[in-house]
């Protein structure tokens, strides 16, 4: 069945540098790869999302990348800092499906 | 304006209990979705609302949860007969946009059963 896959678990890194995260899907009609993030607690926030039509998105600190035909795509944080800290999720979804299909997360632990 | 709400935001349940659980999407959002959050885990789909019609209930994970959304704006998700299971955090999203794309999640009802 349809599938994401996250890459990695946990990620610490030292304020101000990057951190990537990962994510693989299984389903090829799969067109729209959202990026949430959840704080303890709190609800998932939309933060950045690409369409298949293009192959990278980019908002400040944050960038997206998709390679369709490998069908991966990437979260980019660049110049990290301690609020970056929470719970990074990807998904894939878009027109043949109703629902987004989720990874399991990436706990973001940004060192000060 | 105001974002997806959801009541209660924590519901403690004694096995074998009724519960529902409340959504109040986005004003004039046409797409409602139920995910169900385990601990630790992504958000897994339950059931998809496009106004008040239910088309998508594949991940209901028994005949004992159901959902409504009778006048395409509130929904309420319930759960007959609770078990130890269905302790998770109950996620509603809403969206503008038809099927699974831009979805703004409620802050969640964590449920537990005892």
């Amino acid at each position: 069945g349809e599938n994401v896959e996250q890459h990695p678990s946990t990620l610490s890194v030292q304020e101000g540098d990057s951190a990537v995260i990962k994510c693989t899907y299984s389903d090829s009609a799969s067109n729209y790869f959202p990026w949430y993030k959840q704080e303890l607690g709190k609800r998932p926030q939309l933060i950045i999302d690409i369409r298949s039509n293009v192959g990278e998105k980019k908002d400040q600190r944050i960038a997206v990348t998709l390679n369709k035909t490998a069908k991966h795509f990437s979260l980019h944080i660049t110049e990290t800092q301690p609020e970056d800290s929470a719970v990074y999720f990807c998904a894939a979804g878009g027109d043949s499906s109703y629902k987004l299909i989720f990874g399991s997360g990436t706990r973001l632990l940004v060192r000060p | 304006g105001a974002g997806v709400s959801q009541s209660p935001r924590y519901k403690v349940a004694k096995r074998g209990q009724d519960v529902a659980l409340r959504c109040d999407p986005i004003s004039g959002h046409v797409s409602l979705f139920w995910y169900q959050q385990a601990l630790g885990q992504g958000p897994e789909f339950l059931t998809y609302f496009q106004n008040e019609a239910q088309l998508d209930k594949s991940g209901l994970p028994s005949d004992r949860f159901f959902a409504e959304r009778p006048e395409g704006s509130v929904s309420t998700l319930k759960i007959q007969r609770t078990q130890q299971e269905d302790s998770a955090v109950y996620l509603c999203a809403s969206s503008w946009r038809d099927r699974g794309y831009e979805q703004y999640f409620g802050p969640g009802t964590r449920l537990t059963v005892t």
